[in-house]
């Protein structure tokens, strides 16, 4: 069974700029998560999605948004991008709610110049 | 303010040494206690702990969830240097609060 994916793996942009970014979870997770990680640190929570509502968000600013797909499948999208914004974007499923394990994915790594 | 804290950030043994590693957290709803190994890229999942299952086994690797004390120990025994990597503790609910982790070194 394919594990969570994510797309694309690597993305430089300049400041200002605006970037998507996919997920697709593990076959029958119905939840998404999506985590920032900057080099030093642990993850950290942006958002949480299940049933395609939003169940969950961290401490990030109005330019992140994220949205998820009838197929369970996940965006976060970034607006003016800053270069704070520059880390590895991690996109985890699992099967629901609560008390579930989170797989993650391979991850995106995001520069901004 | 919900934290994790990892302990210590940093450890490095030889080969065949048994190590402890800590988490202590403070968040607002607790379900479970996660542990994950990171080497190059995504998290890799090691253990879950709950109310309801505070003491894990796999391996060489054990990890035991206190509730009373809000902790959590993850051992290893007989180390690798196949086991270097940096430990993550992760706590809570819909939002999971992750520890900095800890960096292990394993020297051969």
């Amino acid at each position: 069974d394919a594990g969570v994916t994510q797309s694309p793996t690597h993305l430089i942009k300049t400041r200002g700029q605006h970037v998507t970014l996919r997920c697709s979870p593990i076959s029958g997770h119905k939840s998404v998560s999506w985590y920032q990680q900057v080099l030093g640190q642990g993850p950290q929570f942006i958002f949480q999605y299940y049933e395609k509502e939003e169940r969950g968000r961290g401490n990030f600013p109005d330019r992140f948004s994220a949205r998820q797909f009838p197929n369970y499948s996940s965006e976060l999208n970034v607006n003016a991008l800053l270069l704070g914004d520059s880390a590895l974007y991690l996109c985890a499923s699992s099967l629901g709610r609560g008390v579930y394990t989170q797989y993650f994915g391979p991850g995106t790594r995001l520069t901004v110049l | 303010e919900d934290k994790v804290v990892q302990s210590p950030l940093s450890l490095v043994v030889h080969e065949g040494d048994t190590v402890t590693l800590n988490c202590s957290y403070e968040v607002t709803n607790f379900r479970s206690l996660l542990w994950y190994k990171q080497e190059k890229k995504a998290p890799t999942f090691l253990f879950m702990l709950t109310s309801s299952g505070i003491e894990k086994k796999s391996g060489r690797l054990s990890s035991i969830l206190d509730k009373k004390e809000l902790s959590s120990i993850l051992n290893i025994t007989a180390t690798q240097t196949g086991d270097s990597a940096i430990y993550l503790c992760a706590v809570g609910d819909d939002k999971i609060i992750f520890g900095k982790g800890t960096r292990l070194h394993i020297l051969p």
